[in-house]
């Protein structure tokens, strides 16, 4: 079965550290990679995606991803934490090939920056 | 702002009533899609439409139904209403059937008490 794993319900980083919030996938073929962030009350955001190329994919508000497909994995980091970088983060992937574009979402990152 | 709307912002009713829940998708986008987010389940993928015809299923309940109008927009329509409906639901566009990332609304509460 297609899935999408994070396997931390909740990150906390003091602000001004560098920041990782994990996530590992499992589907057939390429996949097309995604991170999106959610702020309090409000819909889900686009961050960053990975199709295809350089494994570094830069994004919206100073995110990045590393895709690495020996480890299955699409940690999303970021050198410097802010506090309004506080929110609910969800990877998800697109198995490729599909036809439609359904997307299957992880369960969700809560992160948390002190100040 | 993402350019998707959605109304109602929040939802309270009975058990064993029927909603609607409406969105319009950005100007120009042509897929429409609708997820349920709940505490327990996460966000998990309804539906999706593109150009007025349904091209993609997820965890669809058999109560639920969806259309995408003409003029592009889109109903949830949700019927005999269980306390465990009570969610989230979003809804997303996205430019084309294959496009990558999706746009989402802010999302309409539905309570159902």
């Amino acid at each position: 079965a297609q899935s999408v794993a994070q396997p931390e319900d909740q990150v906390n980083v003091a602000e001004g550290n560098p920041l990782t919030v994990k996530c590992t996938y499992s589907v057939s073929g390429n996949p097309y990679l995604f991170w999106y962030v959610q702020y309090p009350n409000r819909g889900l955001q686009f961050l960053l995606k990975y199709i295809t190329g350089d494994n570094l994919v830069k994004g919206s508000y100073g995110f990045e991803a590393e895709f690495n497909k020996s480890q299955t994995s699409f940690h999303l980091k970021k050198p410097s934490a802010l506090v309004s970088d506080s929110a609910l983060y969800f990877c998800a992937v697109r198995p490729s090939g599909s036809s439609a574009s359904k997307i299957i979402f992880g369960s969700g990152t809560r992160l948390s920056i002190r100040p | 702002d993402s350019g998707v709307t959605q109304t109602p912002k929040h939802l309270i009713t009975a058990t064993g009533q029927r909603v609607t829940l409406r969105c319009s998708p950005r100007s120009g986008d042509l897929s429409v899609y609708w997820y349920q987010q709940s505490l327990d389940q996460g966000l998990q993928f309804l539906i999706q439409y593109y150009n007025g015809e349904e091209r993609a299923k997820g965890n669809i309940l058999e109560r639920f139904s969806a259309q995408q109008f003409p003029d592009l927009h889109s109903e949830l329509n949700l019927s005999s209403l269980e306390l465990g409906d009570s969610a989230l639901y979003f809804c997303a566009s996205s430019p084309g059937t294959r496009s990558y990332e999706q746009y989402f609304g802010p999302g309409t509460r539905l309570t159902v008490t």
